[in-house]
């Protein structure tokens, strides 16, 4: 299963709204994973079944979507959330893929 | 906490092996398993195997079946992961990942990773 990002880089203001979209090349269901990559930093995973946080997330990352579309929302973009972020299908497997990312700047 | 350190990077050349070792604390060993995920300088996470709880499967991507193998030690807490006939597309940043509760392709810790360079 093919995991397409979008966009590729996204630059948002502190205070703004971030949306970042995966996109997979067939159903999915809800198996998907969110992770983000801060720069020099092993991946942390964010969120997992789509829209559950993962211990210690904080409230301003939400997640959503089934089938094949998919959106990561950070509500309000602190200068921390730099970083590259990631989603991993988990339908299908092996192997499990990852999208290509997306980088958040400010 | 749950922690994992990985070691066994280095510099090798095309053809040789080498062995990564995962280090595990802060949680109960033998009811997880764990995941290794490479990342090629300046490219994004390559999904590479994973070993379940009790050793008893095993996956492989496609790209490493046959060369590469994983492992695990109990009394040891430990993961390792066997790469034989290398190349230079091998090259990577190699983390394990600790499996998530609930989700055995869900990767839920970390560790810092180790580098492994081909030349």
């Amino acid at each position: 299963t093919v995991m397409t990002q979008f966009p590729a880089t996204l630059s948002v203001s502190p205070g703004e709204r971030a949306t970042l979209s995966c996109r997979a090349s067939q159903r999915i269901d809800n198996n998907l994973a969110w992770y983000q990559q801060k720069p020099g930093q092993a991946p942390r995973l964010l969120m997992y079944g789509a829209s559950n946080r993962a211990t210690g997330i904080p409230a301003r990352f939400s997640g959503s979507g089934f089938g094949t579309d998919f959106t990561l929302i950070i509500s309000s973009l602190q200068t921390e959330d730099v970083a590259v972020y990631y989603c991993q299908q988990y339908h299908t497997w092996p192997p499990i893929t990852f999208g290509g990312g997306t980088k958040v700047e400010i | 906490q749950e922690q994992l350190v990985e070691s066994g990077g280095g510099v090798v050349q095309p053809g040789q092996s080498l062995t990564l070792s995962c280090t595990t604390s802060g949680f109960v060993f033998r009811r997880f398993g764990v995941h290794w995920v490479r990342q090629a300088p300046g490219k994004g996470l390559e999904w590479v195997a994973v070993m379940s709880s009790d050793g008893s499967s095993s996956h492989y991507a496609e790209s490493v079946k046959g060369r590469f193998t994983i492992s695990r030690d109990e009394s040891k807490r430990t993961v390792f992961l066997r790469m034989d006939r290398l190349n230079t597309d091998d090259a990577a940043v190699y983390y394990c990942a600790k499996v998530a509760r609930g989700d055995f392709w869900v990767m839920d810790v970390w560790g810092q990773g180790t580098t492994v360079t081909v030349s």
